[in-house]
């Protein structure tokens, strides 16, 4: 069935590290990838959308990378700051190409 | 930027009452939205598809009969438990999508608790 995982459930960095958050999906029809943030008790954060077209995209200080060879999808965070301290999501839009299917999440925790 | 604002933010009901939960997109015409649930620590799971003016197609497991869902008009979708239940306790969020391929807009949740 269609799922999306995260290879590791939490991540703890320095501030001012580089940080790289890792998704396995399984779909391979999937079209559309997107990052999410999300803060405690708060609705996901948009943060960067990849197409399966691309396999690179930059944004200010991340970068979304996408492999369709091993359907693997990464978000790297370039000096990762205390205000980066949140569970990320990635998600994938389903076979429909409507509803978007989540992850499992990473939580990202950054000390100063 | 698309807004989608959703209400109330938190709400606290008595085991057998029901509670209606708002979704609005503010600047934007939603011909979809999504409701997902997400328990503590997990990842969110998505509920339902509504279609504007059409029945909701549910996700498998969950009770249509006890989370109903109202797309009305293309700026509106409500979501109601029923008879809640302790164990539906979560955290419910709406996303709306509009007439682009994508573009998906979340809102800010609601933490519902069942006493």
């Amino acid at each position: 069935g269609e799922s999306v995982g995260l290879h590791l459930p939490t991540l703890s960095v320095q501030e001012g590290d580089n940080s790289i958050i890792n998704c396995a999906y399984s779909n391979s029809a999937s079209d559309y990838f997107i990052w999410y943030k999300q803060e405690s008790g708060k609705g996901p954060q948009f943060i960067i959308d990849i197409r399966s077209n691309m396999d690179k995209r930059q944004g200010q200080r991340v970068t979304v990378l996408l492999n369709k060879t091993v359907k693997h999808l990464s978000l790297q965070i370039a000096a990762t700051q205390p205000g980066d301290s949140a569970v990320y999501f990635c998600a994938e839009n389903d076979q429909a190409g409507t509803a978007l299917i989540f992850g499992k999440g990473t939580t990202l925790s950054v000390s100063s | 930027g698309a807004v989608v604002s959703q209400h109330p933010s938190r709400v606290i009901c008595k085991s057998g009452t029901s509670v209606k939960i708002e979704c609005r997109s503010l600047d934007f015409q939603a011909t979809t939205m999504f409701w997902y649930r997400q328990f503590p620590k997990q990842s969110l799971m998505l509920m339902a598809t509504s279609n504007e003016g059409s029945k909701a197609t549910y996700e498998q497991g969950v009770e249509k009969d006890k989370f109903l869902i109202n797309h009305a008009s293309l700026t509106l979708s409500t979501l109601t438990v029923t008879s809640a239940h302790p164990e539906d306790s979560s955290f419910y969020i709406c996303s709306a999508k509009g007439q682009t391929n994508y573009g998906y807009t979340f809102g800010s949740g609601t933490r519902l608790t069942v006493v």
